[in-house]
């Protein structure tokens, strides 16, 4: 089974801080992305990556930056955490684009 | 406007009640996937379809590729299949997401 694994399920940051939300897969997918989850709104696409060290811009990339060092970890870096930051966040690996497999998700409330 | 519209938006049905869930979307896509969210946020894929009908034990999907729309049936309801169910439509390297339906089973 694939697994992929997120750092937190819960996190409660300050304005204003730096915060790193981890995503780890282990079944070697080329394909990482990271989403936001909102009430009413669906899960949106913050950034995606097809291989170590390339990243692409999603649907709301603002506010946020990536890293893919290693193919199996794929980073969400909030650089100045704001209250409107405060959301559900899903990391999500695939192999082809077509299936995703989805980790627990990280609740983040920046207070 | 979201390019995908599901409804209803919550759903209260009473133990072995037959649900639907609906998905409507306005671009041509590539595939369909109907999505399982269970309260903790953990997301699973029930069916991914492009055409006709899936069934999986109690669900069940079907797509109708020329009216933009699909469904999603749970027979014989129970309450563990309480959760939010998620419409996803796929056109090239794209996903876009519905809002999500959330569905409660009481006993």
């Amino acid at each position: 089974d694939v697994k992929v694994t997120q750092s937190s399920r819960y996190l409660v940051k300050r304005t204003g801080e730096k915060v790193f939300l981890e995503c780890v897969q282990d079944m070697d997918h080329e394909n990482m992305f990271w989403y936001r989850q909102d009430p009413g709104l669906g899960l949106r696409l913050i950034y995606f990556s097809y291989d170590v060290k390339m990243k692409e811009k999603g649907d709301i990339p603002e506010g946020y930056s990536v890293s893919r060092e290693k193919k199996e970890r794929f980073s969400l870096i909030l650089e100045s955490a704001s209250t409107n930051q405060t959301s559900m966040y899903l990391c999500a690996s695939s192999p082809d684009f077509y299936e995703q497999y989805f980790g627990p998700g990280t609740r983040l409330t920046v207070t | 406007k979201n390019e995908v519209e599901q409804s209803p938006q919550n759903l209260t049905a009473q133990e072995g009640e037959f649900i639907t869930i609906n998905c409507s979307y306005s671009v041509g896509i590539s595939a369909l996937h109907w999505l399982q969210q269970h309260p903790g946020g953990g997301i699973v894929s029930l069916f991914m379809l492009s055409s006709g009908k899936k069934k999986h034990g109690r669900l069940i999907a079907t797509i109708n590729i020329q009216e933009k729309h699909s469904s999603l049936h749970i027979t014989a309801s129970h309450p563990r299949d309480s959760a939010v169910y998620i419409c996803a439509v796929r056109f090239g390297n794209d996903m876009r997401f519905g809002a999500g339906t959330r569905l409660t089973v009481k006993p």
